[in-house]
């Protein structure tokens, strides 16, 4: 299976800012998943993100807020733009191995 | 559209006694079934998958779950728990084939207790 490597593991920011979260994979993959996890919830979809091509994104989520990167097949960003308390919630990006999900050790966000 | 119920939030258990965390999914078409699970403040770790084939799927850390089509169930079983199985799990469908939007359930915290 794939390793992969999240980063930042934790990060508390100001309302308004905005946060890059980074995912690397140890083998080339072709789609990444960015998921969102609300506290106390279960994962929800935010986008699919294809090398070359712009990412394609859930119901309820849009570029602005949610802008992600897929520079190479073993990289993304997700950006969180002009946060508020609401976006707090941990990330995680997700890629596909023999139709197994593997997920990265997320993000917790935490919007002040 | 698809969809997982995880109908129970919480499940107690004795150590060393056996758990059934119950599963059902709504799909019209042929799926792909999942359990993840997630230790406190750790991401999400894949148990078992079905894809096809033998209804009994064996995953890691001796948990098995039975695929049942009649009654688009899923349901996660070990015959004896530990202490360090406390976590939360979560069901997951897809459609099959690669590359497939994951469908979650709500998860189901399992709290074993000494």
């Amino acid at each position: 299976s794939a390793v992969i490597s999240q980063k930042p593991s934790r990060d508390i920011c100001q309302r308004g800012t905005s946060l890059t979260i980074q995912c690397q994979v140890d083998s080339q993959v072709t789609m990444m998943f960015w998921y969102r996890q609300q506290p106390g919830q279960s994962l929800t979809l935010i986008a699919t993100a294809n090398q070359g091509s712009e990412a394609t994104y859930e119901s309820g989520f849009v570029i602005d807020k949610f802008p992600i990167s897929r520079p190479n097949l073993t990289f993304s960003t997700l950006t969180v733009s002009n946060m508020s308390p609401e976006d707090s919630s941990i990330y995680l990006c997700s890629v596909e191995i023999n139709y197994g999900y593997t997920f990265g050790s997320g993000t917790r966000l935490t919007v002040v | 559209a698809q969809s997982v119920t995880q109908l129970d939030s919480q499940v107690p258990v004795f150590e060393e006694a056996p758990v059934e965390l119950r599963c059902n999914y709504s799909s019209s078409v042929s799926v792909y079934l999942f359990w993840y699970v997630q230790y406190p403040n750790q991401g999400l770790q894949l148990l078992l998958k079905y894809l096809s084939g033998s209804t009994l799927v064996k995953g890691i850390n001796g948990f098995e779950a039975e695929f049942n089509k009649s009654q688009t169930s899923f349901h996660l079983r070990k015959p004896s728990v530990h202490i360090s199985d406390t976590a939360e799990y979560f069901c997951a469908v897809s459609s099959p084939g690669g590359y497939q939007k994951v469908t979650f359930g709500t998860g189901t915290k399992l709290q074993v207790i000494p």
